[in-house]
């Protein structure tokens, strides 16, 4: 069955520093790769997409890769802030044009001072 | 705030009571959508519905009823539920399908706690 997976455990990491998240996936083949934020008790809201034939993609601080190959992708927050910390929900979808996104259970992100 | 609207955000019900879930969407989307989200557990698809029609039902028990009286409204209904369907209840809208692999806009959530 489609199984996605990320980091399990939570992130730490220093304000400044440039925190990486990992979404990897098996039998599936997607043809898009969403990434979301989500605040504890509110809904996820989108970040950025990424086409099965980018290899990667850029908005502001923010930066995604999708290896097809590898079946993995790279989420990456540059000059990370305190107002970073949240979780963040890889999602995959395919070409069918159902709307449906099959999601990982996400990776906590806190950033210290 | 996203231009998809939930109410109430929580809730609380017996297992022989009967209540609703409301969605609103002021983005102008064609689809609209429910997730449940469990503690622990990835968000789970569980009704697709396009220019109100629904295309999907991912295998969701009929304690669960959805209603779409229009693009811009989602209902889901709720009766007879278990102590386990206590979760939150994401709705989420988008311009189509996915044929430009569409993001989804989604609401705060309703918070359910089913004792």
């Amino acid at each position: 069955s489609q199984k996605i997976e990320q980091n399990s455990e939570a992130l730490n990491i220093q304000e400044g520093k440039t925190a990486t998240l990992t979404c990897n996936y098996t039998n599936y083949s997607p043809a898009y790769l969403q990434w979301y934020r989500q605040d504890p008790g509110r809904g996820p809201v989108f970040l950025l997409l990424i086409r099965e034939n980018e290899k990667e993609k850029r908005k502001e601080r923010l930066k995604v890769t999708f290896d097809t190959t590898l079946k993995q992708s790279l989420f990456h927050i540059t000059a990370s802030q305190p107002a970073d910390s949240a979780t963040y929900l890889c999602a995959l979808s395919g070409s069918s044009n159902t709307g449906k996104l099959i999601f990982g259970q996400g990776t906590t992100l806190q950033v210290k001072p | 705030e996203t231009g998809v609207t939930q109410t109430p955000r929580h809730l609380v019900m017996g297992m022989t009571n009967k209540k609703s879930l409301k969605c609103e969407q002021h983005l102008g989307h064609n689809a609209m959508y429910w997730y449940k989200q469990s503690a622990k557990k990835p968000l789970e698809l569980m009704f697709v519905y396009n220019f109100k029609e629904q295309t999907e039902n991912n295998s969701v028990p009929s304690r669960f009823s959805p209603e779409c009286p229009n693009s811009s409204h989602l209902f889901l209904h709720l009766h007879t539920l278990q102590p386990e369907d206590s979760a939150l209840y994401l709705c989420a809208s988008s311009q189509g399908l996915g044929d430009a692999g569409t993001e989804a806009f989604f609401g705060q959530g309703t918070r359910l706690t089913v004792v």
